[in-house]
């Protein structure tokens, strides 16, 4: 069992660029969960994966964000034309599919900052 | 609407004195709770959780939680805190409906030789 891995671990960008980050999950899990987390704050939801099928999506995720988890493995976030306040922590958390009880499993955060 | 509410955002203890951090949720239901610790560059880590059955939870590194339904607290507690401890607890509530956490704002714990 190696963890939930995130890539890169720090991204600088210049407002208006695109980016993007990956999540390996841990690999028997189905589920794959993104979070944001800015300075002070706990992770807020963003959007949630059962294998391939992207499930949930919350308001906070504009038009600007899309996440893709193609073959049910690994997952990206991109984030096009960011804003300064995109800056923030991206965590990824993964679990097996045990419903309601499931245990999300977290990633080191990709931490980005949009100057 | 659920919530979690940790009412202090920073504490302070010596090392090897003990430890209580504080976490209120508002659900309908049964919650199901979680406590996850954060050290800097580090993801986040789970201490403990509780589902259902004693509502005294054990968890990893000495900590333990008791649920207390008629207080919807979850404070997770710790008999002697070592410097090693400093870090973000976070407090999370997973709901029935849905597959999201919710989590608290955390509390950020200093230990002091």
């Amino acid at each position: 069992d190696t963890g939930v891995s995130q890539n890169p671990r720090h991204k600088i960008t210049k407002r208006g660029q695109n980016v993007t980050f990956r999540c390996d999950p841990i690999s028997e899990h189905n589920r794959l969960y993104w979070y944001r987390q800015t300075l002070g704050q706990g992770p807020e939801f963003l959007t949630y994966f059962q294998n391939e099928a992207q499930l949930e999506k919350s308001r906070l995720l504009s038009d600007r964000f899309s996440a893709e988890r193609p073959k049910g493995s690994f997952s990206t976030l991109e984030i096009q034309r960011t804003e300064q306040g995109d800056s923030a922590m991206y965590l990824c958390a993964s679990s097996r599919n045990r419903g309601y009880r499931d245990t999300q499993y977290f990633g080191p955060g990709t931490r980005l900052t949009v100057l | 609407a659920q919530s979690v509410t940790q009412p202090d955002i920073h504490i302070t203890v010596s090392e090897g004195a003990s430890l209580e951090l504080r976490c209120n949720y508002s659900y309908g239901a049964t919650p199901y709770l979680f406590w996850y610790v954060q050290s800097p560059g580090q993801g986040l880590q789970l201490l403990l959780k509780y589902f259902s059955g004693d509502t005294l939870v054990q968890g990893i590194k000495g900590f333990e939680a008791e649920f207390k339904r008629s207080q919807s607290s979850f404070n997770l507690r710790k008999p002697s805190v070592h410097w090693s401890d400093a870090a973000e607890y976070f407090c999370a509530v997973g709901v029935r409906t849905g597959n999201q956490f919710y989590f608290g704002t955390g509390t950020s714990l200093t230990v002091i030789p």
